[in-house]
C-alpha cells in the first residue's frame, strides 16, 4: 500500500527559528496537504496543494508540491511557542481512492522560549 | 458555524461490549469520512461515506466493524464486540462534494476517544 515516510520525527527548536519538515512517498500523490494536531483535538488543516511544483504561503508557513509528485514540504518561519504540536502531511493519490488520505507518521515541534 | 462535531469526546467500554461514534458534519457537507489514530501515529483511514452509500471501505476491518451514514442524523461509526486492540482515537472528517479540489478538502472533527478495558 501507500506509505509515507514524514522527517523529522522530532524537533526541539530556540523561538525564532525557522523550521523545516518534508515527507516522501514511495508513489505518486495528486494533492498534498499539510496538517497541524494539538494534544486532545482533531487535525487542523494549514496547507493544501494540487499542483506539481506549485508552492503555497499561509502567513510564517509555507509548503511545496514536488515535481516528483513523490514528496512535499512545509516550512515555518520565525517560530513562535505557539507553533507547538504535531505536524502530519497527508497525501492523495486519486483514482479508485480518491476519497482516502494517507498519513506520514508526524513531527513533533517543540519550541524553547 | 459549526465545525465537524463528534460525540462523545470519551467511551469506556469493557470488552465485548459495542461502541457506536457519532460524527455530525459541518453543514452542508455531504461526504464523510472517518480516520483510526495510534498513540505516537498518524492517521489511518477507515471508510469514506456519502448520504445513504458506502464509497470506499478499504481500511475498514472486515468483522465487528461497520459505518452508516443515513439521509438525516449522523454519521455513526459501530464497532461490536470491543477488543483492547480496539482502543485508539477515531476522527470523523467532512467535504462539501467529491475530494480533491480547492476548497474541498477534508476537514476534521475533535475525535472520540475509545478505551476498552
Amino acid at each position: 500500500g501507500q506509505q509515507l515516510n514524514q522527517s523529522p520525527q522530532s524537533m526541539f527548536i530556540q523561538e525564532g527559528e525557522d523550521v523545516s519538515m518534508n515527507c516522501t512517498s514511495s508513489s505518486i500523490f495528486n494533492t498534498w496537504l499539510w496538517y497541524k494536531q494539538d494534544p486532545g483535538e482533531g487535525p487542523v488543516l494549514l496547507i493544501a496543494l494540487y499542483k506539481a511544483g506549485e508552492l503555497t504561503s499561509n502567513g510564517r508557513l509555507t509548503a511545496q508540491f514536488g515535481i516528483t509528485r513523490k514528496d512535499s514540504f512545509l516550512n515555518i518561519s520565525a517560530s513562535i511557542p505557539s507553533d507547538v504540536g504535531i505536524y502530519f502531511c497527508a497525501g492523495n493519490a486519486g483514482g479508485t481512492s480518491y476519497g482516502k488520505l494517507t498519513f506520514g507518521q508526524g513531527t513533533i515541534l517543540t519550541v524553547h522560549p | 458555524n459549526a465545525g465537524v462535531m463528534q460525540n462523545p469526546r470519551h467511551l469506556v467500554r469493557r470488552r465485548g461490549q459495542e461502541a457506536r461514534l457519532r460524527c455530525s458534519p459541518v453543514k452542508g457537507h455531504s461526504h464523510v469520512y472517518w480516520y483510526r489514530q495510534l498513540p505516537e501515529e498518524g492517521l489511518k483511514f477507515m471508510v469514506y461515506l456519502q448520504k445513504e452509500n458506502i464509497i470506499d471501505e478499504s481500511g475498514m476491518p472486515k468483522e465487528r466493524f461497520s459505518a452508516e451514514f443515513p439521509k438525516e442524523g449522523p454519521s455513526i461509526l459501530r464497532i461490536q464486540q470491543v477488543v483492547r486492540g480496539d482502543s485508539a482515537a477515531y476522527f470523523c472528517a467532512s467535504s462539501p462534494t467529491k475530494v480533491n479540489t480547492p476548497g474541498n478538502e477534508q476537514f476534521f472533527g475533535p475525535g472520540t476517544r475509545l478505551t476498552v478495558l
